[in-house]
C-alpha cells in the first residue's frame, strides 16, 4: 500500500530535549516536505527536499533541522524544543514538486511542556 | 506573497444537498491547486488536483472548477451525505523562485441526517 509513514504519533517532551520525528514514503518520490498545523494559522510549511541531498526552507524553519540522506526517509528534528514548538506536524511527499497530488502522512501530535 | 481564503469557515447542511465551497488566491503565477480533506485528528487525503492549464476536474460527487485569472476555485459537492462531514482545504503550489504550497485555513463541513 503506498504511504506515507510518521513516527511516532504523539509525543509529550521537556524544554530543551532534543527529539526526531521520523517520516518514510514508499513510492519513490522525489519531494517531501514538512508542515505544521495551528488552529487559526492553518498549514505552514517549514522545510521541504527536492531530491537526496537537497533541502531548503519553508515559511517558519527557525527552530528546526532536516536531512535527507535516503529517498525514502525525511526526519524532523528539534534540536531544543520549546513550547511554541507544540504543534500537529504533518510530513508530505510528491512524485516530483509540480504536477503531482501531495500525499500526506497521518501526523504527529507534539506537546512540549 | 500568496495569500489562500477560504469562504465559509464553517457550513452545516442537510443530507442531500448540493453544496459549493470556495477558495480564492491573491496570486495568479501557480502550478496548480488542490483540495483536501481531514478528518479529526487525520492527516490529509488528496480530492482533486487542477493544474494551472485546466479549467475543472471531476471525481465522482465533487466537481472542482479553476478560473486563475480570477484567482478562484470552488469545490461543489452533490448529493451530500454524512460521511463528507470534514474539513476542507484548498492549497496553491506557486510558482516563482520559492515555489511553495500554500494552504487556505480550511472550510468545515458538516452535513446533518
Amino acid at each position: 500500500e503506498a504511504q506515507v509513514t510518521q513516527n511516532p504519533r504523539y509525543l509529550i517532551t521537556v524544554t530543551g530535549k532534543k527529539l526526531t520525528v521520523t517520516c518514510s514514503q514508499n513510492m519513490n518520490h522525489e519531494y517531501m516536505s514538512w508542515y505544521r498545523q495551528d488552529p487559526g494559522l492553518g498549514l505552514r510549511q517549514i522545510y521541504y527536499s527536492m531530491n537526496v541531498e537537497v533541502t531548503d526552507k519553508g515559511d517558519v524553519p527557525e527552530g528546526y533541522k532536516v536531512s535527507r540522506k535516503e529517498k525514502r526517509n525525511f526526519p524532523l528534528i528539534l534540536e531544543s524544543p520549546s513550547p511554541n514548538q507544540t504543534s500537529l506536524y504533518f510530513c508530505a511527499s510528491s512524485l516530483v514538486r509540480v504536477g503531482y497530488e501531495q500525499y500526506f502522512g497521518p501526523g504527529t501530535r507534539l506537546t512540549v511542556t | 506573497k500568496q495569500e489562500v481564503t477560504q469562504i465559509p469557515a464553517a457550513l452545516s447542511v442537510p443530507e442531500g444537498e448540493n453544496l459549493v465551497l470556495n477558495c480564492s488566491f491573491t496570486d495568479s503565477a501557480i502550478y496548480n491547486l488542490q483540495w483536501f480533506r481531514q478528518d479529526p485528528g487525520k492527516g490529509l487525503t488528496s480530492l482533486l488536483l487542477i493544474q494551472s492549464s485546466q479549467r475543472e476536474q471531476t471525481s465522482g460527487r465533487l466537481n472542482a472548477s479553476l478560473d486563475k485569472s480570477s484567482g478562484r476555485s470552488t469545490l461543489y459537492i452533490a448529493a451530500s451525505q454524512p460521511g463528507d462531514s470534514a474539513t476542507y482545504l484548498c492549497a496553491v503550489l506557486t510558482q516563482g523562485g520559492s515555489e511553495k504550497l500554500v494552504f487556505g485555513k480550511g472550510t468545515k463541513l458538516t452535513v446533518n441526517p
